[in-house]
């Protein structure tokens, strides 16, 4: 069992291309939720989603969407990339019963 | 806003206690306190969570005072591997929502 794979581990992107990070969890968990890290702080909730169909915005949603067309994906997309979207992006999910969050690896992204 | 307050760092020596406080005076009646921790830039891991009953775990135990105001975490036998960033997590809203602050950086010393 994998957990939450997040796909690709890194990337450097020029300022106004458009990006999708992947994220896939084989739990069955109902809810997915992205966030960013910046340096030396706090994760901050970008999106949510609390089931399949569904999805809602978190603190800082501004310049991603999200989509989540099924029980095991839930990308994310930067329309068109800016250098304050350099970060950290980690992907969780929980079972949407407890708060109890499991993470992906992470996704580190530069925009230049 | 964080609805938590933890102190910025801390040392332990390897094999004592590790005891990492935190204070969220404004938490609701039902809002559990969440421990999560951060390795070196890995993804979060779940430590423990707790409502008002003190928790105890293969990892760590976790202390809840009366009023429900404040919380210990406590790493029985720390160990060089517990290096890591500590978040007191209580969760906002009813859609899951964590509120996660700057948290703990806690350092294991040999």
């Amino acid at each position: 069992i994998a957990g939450i794979t997040q796909a690709p581990t890194s990337q450097i992107l020029a300022a106004g291309r458009r990006m999708t990070l992947r994220c896939t969890q084989d739990m069955r968990h109902n809810a997915m939720y992205w966030y960013r890290q910046d340096l030396g702080l706090g994760l901050r909730l970008i999106h949510y989603s609390n089931t399949a169909g569904t999805t809602g915005k978190g603190e800082v949603p501004d310049g991603y969407s999200v989509s989540r067309a099924n029980t095991d994906d839930f990308p994310l997309t930067l329309a068109s990339a800016v250098p304050s979207q350099t970060s950290v992006y980690f992907c969780a999910s929980s079972d949407g019963i407890t708060d109890t969050q499991y993470f992906g690896p992470g996704t580190r992204l530069t925009v230049l | 806003d964080a609805k938590t307050t933890q102190p910025p760092s801390m040392d332990c020596a390897e094999g004592r206690a590790a005891n990492l406080p935190c204070n969220h005076s404004t938490i609701s009646g039902n809002e559990y306190v969440y421990w999560y921790r951060q390795i070196h830039s890995q993804g979060p891991q779940y430590i423990i969570h707790g409502l008002k009953n003190n928790e105890t775990n293969e990892m760590a135990s976790l202390i809840i005072t009366e009023d429900r105001k404040s919380s210990t975490l406590i790493l029985p036998h720390a160990t060089l591997r517990d290096t890591a960033v500590y978040y007191c997590i209580v969760r906002v809203g009813s859609n899951y929502q964590l509120i996660w602050g700057a948290g703990t950086k806690l350092i294991i010393k040999p």
